[in-house]
């Protein structure tokens, strides 16, 4: 069945360093791609999402792009923040609005 | 409302009980969605709403497991003879329609069965 493999955490960083949290999923066909974040105390937000082969992704400082021949949608942000510790789900849907299949999770911590 | 609401935010029950789970969508969603956080996973699919029915409920581990939406905003997520291992955090989740962008999520009902 679909899956999403997250690379494990915690991730820990010093603030304005480079991130990447890795993503790779199974899935038949065409998935969109997802990923969530969900700050301390907080419900889970979209912080950004791709709905075909090659496309980007970005919200606030963070990208991803859709890579079909690695089966890959890896987050990155070129200088985090304090304010950026959460927790980060990738995840994907084989059609938009319903059930979305999410990875485990990867903590981050940034520290200033 | 603003936001999708879930309560309790906190529920302790002991093993063997029944216990409901409230979520309150966001006014006008149609779409609504349950899903179980355990500690250290990432959200498992329960079961997704349109409107009044029950659209999917693959997600449903057993019988003990129901949900419903009489009237398509409210939804109740109900447990009967709870056990230890339903211990987790169910979120819910709505969207404006099936197929939209995105869900917004509740900030979940930690539930613990002792």
């Amino acid at each position: 069945g679909d899956s999403v493999t997250q690379m494990e955490g915690p991730v820990t960083l010093s603030e304005e360093a480079f991130l990447t949290i890795n993503c790779t999923y199974t899935a038949t066909g065409y998935p969109s791609l997802f990923w969530y974040v969900q700050y301390p105390g907080e419900g889970l937000q979209l912080l950004l999402k791709a709905t075909k082969a090659d496309d980007k992704g970005s919200n606030k400082g963070f990208e991803a792009t859709y890579r079909k021949e690695t089966t890959s949608f890896h987050l990155e942000k070129g200088s985090v923040q304090v304010s950026d510790s959460a927790v980060y789900f990738c995840a994907l849907t084989r059609t938009e609005g319903t059930a979305l299949i999410f990875g485990k999770g990867t903590t981050l911590s940034v520290s200033s | 409302g603003a936001g999708v609401s879930q309560t309790p935010s906190n529920k302790v029950t002991e093993k063997g009980k029944y216990v409901e789970l409230r979520c309150d969508p966001i006014s006008g969603h149609t779409a609504l969605y349950w899903y179980r956080q355990s500690l250290g996973q990432g959200p498992e699919f329960l079961i997704y709403f349109q409107g009044t029915g029950a659209a999917d409920d693959s997600g449903l581990p057993n019988d003990r497991f129901f949900a419903v939406r009489p009237e398509g905003s409210v939804s109740t997520l109900k447990i009967q003879r709870t056990e230890r291992g339903d211990s987790a955090v169910y979120l819910c989740a709505s969207s404006l329609r099936q197929g939209a962008v995105g869900y917004t999520f509740g900030s979940g009902t930690r539930l613990t069965v002792v």
